[in-house]
């Protein structure tokens, strides 16, 4: 275990529901991230929050809402989506945006959009 | 934006043989990460080279900086069914940016 946990681990919705994947970190760090991950693609990071503010959001469509509490904990809200955003939703953690730290993954959810 | 590469995109070995994966950037790295995700798993953080021509082993596990920090290379020795997985590098173009991670190279080790 990495001290990130993330769920639900899978999550089939159609197109007009809404939905919401949780990630918690227990391992006292400032910054946390939200990556896609594809079959075909690299890891595409698509928000980050440092200090519970929101620092990056990678041209990431409006139907992916991120929502940060506090430090620990960190939210993706979905609604209407494709199914092209069928994927690996990986949260990550790390002491501190830019300080170059490593990442922590949690273990992910896979999404399936029917 | 800013790219990291990564060859080859497969690799098929049998076991014992050896393996080596490359990073490459057409802009220097401040410095690059290795990164680790098992079949059905998530990445775990390898190693980070910082400096030039730096070079840090992990036992099988040989991690090398170029000297123009534009390319990193990872060469596992005498490959074991357990280094199964994809391997990803993770590099940062500039201090105060993000890590930017290569496509992987996935591994399969033949027993």
């Amino acid at each position: 275990e990495t001290g990130v946990t993330q769920t639900p681990r899978h999550l089939v919705m159609g197109m007009t529901n809404k939905k919401s994947l949780k990630c918690e970190q227990h391992l006292g760090h400032n910054a946390m991230y939200w990556y896609k991950q594809s079959a075909k693609k690299p890891l595409e990071l698509m928000f980050v929050y440092n200090f519970k503010e929101q620092t990056e959001n990678n041209s990431v469509p409006s139907r992916f809402s991120p929502e940060c509490p506090n430090s620990s904990h960190l939210f993706l809200h979905l609604h209407t989506l494709q199914p092209e955003d069928s994927a690996l939703y990986l949260c990550a953690s790390s002491q501190e945006f830019l300080a170059g730290d490593e990442q922590f993954f949690g273990p992910g959810t896979r999404l399936t959009v029917l | 934006g800013q790219q990291v590469m990564q060859i080859p995109q497969y690799q098929h070995v049998q076991e014992g043989e050896d393996f080596t994966t490359y990073c490459n950037s057409s802009t220097t790295l401040s410095n690059i990460q290795w990164y680790k995700q098992r079949p059905g798993g998530h990445p775990v953080f390898l190693i980070q080279l910082v400096k030039s021509g730096e070079v840090k082993k992990q036992k099988r596990l040989t991690f090398q900086f170029g000297e123009a920090k534009k390319n990193s290379s990872l060469h596992i020795t005498a490959t074991q069914t357990t280094d199964v997985g994809t391997y990803f590098c993770a590099g940062r173009h500039n201090y105060g940016q993000n890590f930017v991670f290569g496509p992987g190279t996935r591994l399969s080790v033949l027993p």
